[in-house]
């Protein structure tokens, strides 16, 4: 069975400050990797996709992929309350078309 | 309207009847997917569609089935309702299967009574 790991959270962050949120898969083929916010009562919005080792940045928002270690992480600058979300991981294997996803981080940005 | 709409947003619905959820996209993607949500067990996959005219199984397809008739529209059907069915519907699409982006639509309330 192919998993996605995340840890349920609550995570807490001061206002301002770096949340890091972390995920990992168990599949060694996987080859496409994304980060989903979900706000309560809302459907999932796609924030970042990375392919590739190493950093993704887009903004505030930096996507890190370890293929070594399975292991891909997303890290917000500046927290902001209205980042506030659950944060879901999701990574697609080759060798189907579908995505499977984490169970999400619940994330708190406390003013 | 660029994206994806679902109807209805929320139902109530007795259990054993017929129910069918509707999705439609504006954005000429190929692949299309239903996940149902459920506390604790995150986004699961019902039943998904790569391209028109074809559908394939997900993580929890029974009691479910669904059509691809034409590229915008990806209706889901439940046969007869059970208790157990009872979640947050999404439906997604993406340019094409194989790791692409998915999108989401705003998600249908279904509860079975």
């Amino acid at each position: 069975q192919k998993e996605v790991e995340q840890n349920s959270g609550p995570l807490s962050v001061p206002e301002g400050a770096i949340a890091s949120l972390n995920c990992t898969y168990s599949d060694r083929v996987s080859q496409s990797f994304f980060w989903y916010r979900q706000y309560s009562g809302k459907s999932p919005e796609l924030i970042m996709s990375i392919y590739s080792n190493g950093d993704k940045e887009d903004g505030r928002f930096t996507a890190q992929l370890n293929k070594a270690s399975q292991y891909v992480s997303l890290l917000i600058r500046d927290s902001q309350p209205s980042d506030s979300a659950t944060y879901l991981c999701a990574d697609q294997y080759s060798s189907a078309s579908k995505i499977i996803f984490g169970s999400g981080t619940r994330l708190s940005i406390r003013p | 309207i660029a994206g994806i709409t679902q109807a209805p947003t929320s139902q109530i619905l007795a259990a054993g009847r017929r129910m069918t959820l509707r999705c439609t996209q504006d954005m000429r993607h190929n692949a299309m997917y239903w996940y149902r949500q459920d506390l604790g067990l995150g986004l699961r996959l019902i039943h998904y569609s790569n391209t028109a005219g074809t559908t394939g199984k997900g993580e929890v397809p029974d009691g479910y089935s669904v059509s691809r008739a034409n590229t915008d529209d990806f209706p889901l059907t439940l046969a007869s309702a059970v208790p157990s069915q009872t979640s947050v519907y999404f439906c997604a699409s993406s340019v094409n299967s194989g790791g692409y982006e998915q999108y989401f639509g705003p998600g249908t309330r279904l509860t079975v009574t």
